[in-house]
Order: C-alpha cells, then structure tokens, then sequence
C-alpha cells in the first residue's frame, strides 16, 4: 500500500476554501486516490476519488498533478459543519478493499 | 435502504463477559468491514468479508477476537473474554464492487465498547 502524510490539523473560518494535500510518493500506477470526512462519534464518510487531474462533485473538488505524487482536496466556502478529521487513502483495485485509514487531517472551522 | 445498521450503539460491560457486536450490511454489498476506532491507535481495520468469506483478518488484534457472516446480511464480531482495553468506537462498513478503483463504502453509526 502507497503511504499517505497530510497534516495534522488545519484551522480555517468560515467562508474560505480550504485546501489540505495529501503526499504519496510511491503511488502506484494502479492506484486510485479517495478521501473520506469523519465528523465526531460517526463513521467516516466518502468525499470524492480519482486518478489523474481534477475531479468536482457538489461538495469538494480534488487535484492530481501529473506526476500523481500528491493531491489536494479543496473545499469551497467551509463552514462550521465541515469541521471533521479528513483522510486520504490510496491504493489499487485489491489493496484499496482493505480501505486502510491514516491519521487524518483535523480541520478546525471557527466563526 | 436503511443504510449499514450497527447494535448496539452502546454497550457497558465487565471484565472478562463476552461481547457481542452486530450489523447489517447494505443490501446488494458484497464486501464488509469491521474497524476499531480509539484515540490512541485511530481507526484501525479488524477484517474483512467478500462474499461472506473473511479475506484478511490480520488486523484482529489477538484470539479473543472472531467474526463471523453466516449470510450476506448479518454479521458479527464477537470479544470473549472482553478486557478493558477492548474499550473503543467499533464501526462496520459495506461497500460493492465495479470496475476498477475504489468505489465508497459506507459506515454505520458506530458502537461504542465499554469494558470496566
């Protein structure tokens, strides 16, 4: 499995966008990137995925540069509710089944 | 569908009882997961099924540790005997399979072990 570091916490307020990055050098040609939202006393929850440049949903937009070595959630206009831990999991089509979870970036959203 | 279904949300239990935690995949899944979720360690993968079948248990922390899914809509993880240090959020998670990636699973609510 392809070893993620995001930071470990983040502070923002509300209405900025917020953009936390995700390292992950020896990605692998396989692999996909996912990121997943765990709000207090809940299960984490998906985000957005992709494998190479930009993928948008209706919450969060996620950038993969060329060489794939990082990428970055962004998360337009927080608000209070978007105070969660994020994670970035990486893997291929048998190593992501086993949806292994780092430390996660706290993101802080204050008023 | 109701989503993934997890009982109890909340058990309290003495040393040395056995434990048993409960849940209910979203229907058409074939994968399920069962996590531990502390502060210390974070959350941490146990096993997982397809198809019913545990594919890799080596995150079970030790023998007093099993998990079974006798069907494709139930499963269970069971702690005998339960010690204080069991004491956690335990979270399952379903998800389904197509194509290529990783599509999303889905996680319920948790249930939160206390072993006293």
């Amino acid at each position: 499995l392809a070893k993620t570091t995001q930071p470990i916490s983040m502070d923002s307020y509300e209405g900025q966008e917020v953009n936390i990055t995700c390292s992950h050098n020896n990605i692998a040609t396989n692999d996909y990137i996912t990121w997943y939202q765990q709000f207090p006393s809940q299960g984490p929850r998906f985000i957005i995925q992709g494998y190479k440049t930009k993928v948008t949903n209706e919450v969060a937009s996620l950038f993969i540069p060329a060489d794939r070595k990082s990428s970055t959630l962004s998360l337009p206009r927080v608000s209070l509710s978007d105070t969660a831990v994020y994670y970035c999991l990486v893997g291929d089509r048998d190593s992501s089944y086993k949806l292994i979870f780092g430390s996660g970036t706290r993101l802080l959203v204050r008023p | 569908d109701a989503g993934v279904i997890q009982s109890p949300r909340h058990e309290v239990t003495e040393m040395g009882q056995e434990v048993t935690l409960r849940c209910k995949p979203i229907s058409g899944h074939d994968y399920l997961f069962w996590y531990r979720q502390t502060m210390m360690r974070g959350l941490e993968l146990l096993i997982y099924f397809n198809n019913n079948v545990p594919i890799d248990d080596s995150g079970m922390p030790e023998d007093r540790f099993s998990a079974k899914m006798p069907n494709a809509s139930f499963s269970t993880l069971k702690i005998q005997p339960s010690e204080p240090r069991d004491s956690a959020v335990y979270f399952c998670a379903s998800r389904y399979e197509w194509g290529r990636g990783h599509t999303e699973a889905f996680f319920g609510q948790g249930t939160r072990l206390t072993v006293v």
